[in-house]
């Protein structure tokens, strides 16, 4: 099986502007969540996507946003972006059980490393 | 709300020597996951635990869910160099929010 896959993998952008991040899940995975990973606060939850409806939801401004689509692909958007965005940006995929979202193993992808200038 | 912390932040190490990460959440998991990020890497899992009391091991690796089902444990017996890198716990809560740890880092030196 193929791993998660996310695009793109580097990204520089400058303050203002807006970002839209994607991320293909393993085949067959419904659920897909969101991590920012700075040096100074460790991988911080965004959100979670399972069978296109967000689940779940991080402490994070508005400015974040996802979605989720009928392949279960995902992408994040973050607008009127801040020196303080810089981050690793990660997805994380998971299976289901009998249809059931487990919270078993996350499979992450290799990240967007996002730069704000 | 809800935390999840880890102790210590860092710890350096001589090769050989053992290592062990700490894990407390402020709520009950529902089940406590470990995972791997080396250097410039992502997170890889490592295990899961899903039973109070639980003690599992992996080679040179052993870890543990405590018995409220609110910390956990990662002894690493005789480190290597390839134990690098920055483990986390994580595990998701009784409303499935998924929560990380804040991490341990470990450097090894030869």
């Amino acid at each position: 099986k193929a791993g998660v896959t996310q695009t793109p993998r580097y990204l520089i952008k400058t303050r203002g502007q807006q970002v839209t991040l994607s991320c293909s899940p393993i085949s067959g995975h419904r659920s897909v969540s969101w991590y920012q990973q700075t040096p100074g606060q460790g991988l911080q939850f965004l959100f979670e996507y399972f069978s296109e409806t967000q689940r779940n939801k991080g402490n994070f401004p508005g400015r974040f946003s996802g979605r989720q689509f009928s392949n279960s692909r995902s992408e994040m958007n973050v607008s009127t972006l801040e020196l303080g965005d810089s981050a690793l940006y990660l997805c994380a995929s998971s299976g289901t059980s009998g249809g059931v979202l487990t919270y078993n193993e996350q499979f992450f992808g290799p990240g967007t490393r996002l730069t704000v200038l | 709300g809800q935390q999840v912390m880890q102790i210590p932040q860092y710890q350096h190490v001589q090769e050989g020597e053992d290592f062990t990460t700490y894990c407390n959440s402020s709520t009950t998991l529902s089940n406590i996951q470990w995972y791997k990020q080396r250097p410039g890497g992502h997170p890889v899992f490592l295990i899961q635990l899903v039973k109070s009391g639980e003690v599992k091991k992996q080679k040179r690796l052993t870890f543990q869910f405590g018995e409220a089902k609110k910390n956990s444990s990662l002894h690493i017996t005789a480190t290597q160099t390839t134990d690098v890198g920055t483990y986390f716990c994580a595990g998701p809560d009784n409303f499935n929010k998924f929560y990380f740890g804040s991490g341990t880092k470990l450097n090894v030196k030869p």
